[in-house]
């Protein structure tokens, strides 16, 4: 059983699509986050819910919107796609912050063409 | 300045060697301090987790922990191959606002 599971794997789009990501955790955690990493792999936080309740949001652009139906759902939609949020997307989640560590799901790698 | 500082090497080393991964931090309010592990095309894995300061060992990893430096490591002991990954040391003020380094590439030749 994926504790963290992210779909798709792979995204190819052009410029200006609006496409979506999907992410989902079992382990019964209280906050999801959503961090970008860029080709030289640093991570940067993009977001974080707890109990459906955005609690960090750095400076993204508003093109990028997380919505959480649940605990254990938090989506990343992308509006107007541009060439430079080719990266890859981690989610993860976490048991009461960060404090336990988080466990993160495989990775969305996009490609913006 | 960046917050977490965390030399992207690459290092490579033979079998069986101790390796040693180190970050340097500004952010005297970190508390919580982490070694994250990522193979190639994989998402990264907790490794090691230390509260505070102090020594932490776990089998053939030890994280060390010098708030009064603001200096974190990771020795390795008796490095395996299968140890080749990007390593990425993180840590926190809170329970919520993690904070990256930029990842240590290592590669442990047979």
């Amino acid at each position: 059983d994926t504790a963290v599971s992210q779909t798709p794997k792979y995204l190819v789009t052009q410029m200006g699509n609006d496409k979506s990501i999907k992410c989902e955790q079992n382990l019964g955690h209280d906050t999801m986050y959503w961090y970008k990493q860029d080709s030289k792999k640093f991570l940067k936080i993009m977001f974080s819910y707890n109990n459906k309740e955005l609690i960090i949001n750095e400076t993204v652009p508003n093109r990028f919107s997380p919505k959480s139906p649940d605990k254990a759902h938090l989506n990343l939609h992308i509006n107007s796609l541009e060439l430079g949020d080719s990266a890859v997307y981690f989610c993860a989640s976490s048991p009461v912050g960060a404090g336990y560590g988080y466990t993160f799901g495989s990775g969305t790698r996009l490609t913006v063409v | 300045q960046k917050e977490v500082e965390q030399d992207p090497g690459p290092l490579s080393v033979p079998e069986g060697a101790i390796v040693s991964l180190n970050c340097t931090y500004s952010n005297s309010a970190f508390q919580y301090f982490m070694w994250y592990r990522q193979y190639s095309r994989k998402g990264p894995e907790l490794l090691m987790y230390t509260y505070s300061s102090g020594n932490k060992e776990d089998g053939r990893f030890t994280a060390q922990v010098d708030k009064s430096s603001k200096y974190i490591s990771l020795f390795i002991r008796d490095s395996q191959p299968s140890d080749s990954a990007t390593y990425l040391c993180a840590m926190s003020p809170l329970d919520n606002d993690m904070r990256f380094g930029a990842g240590t590439r290592l590669t442990v030749k047979p």
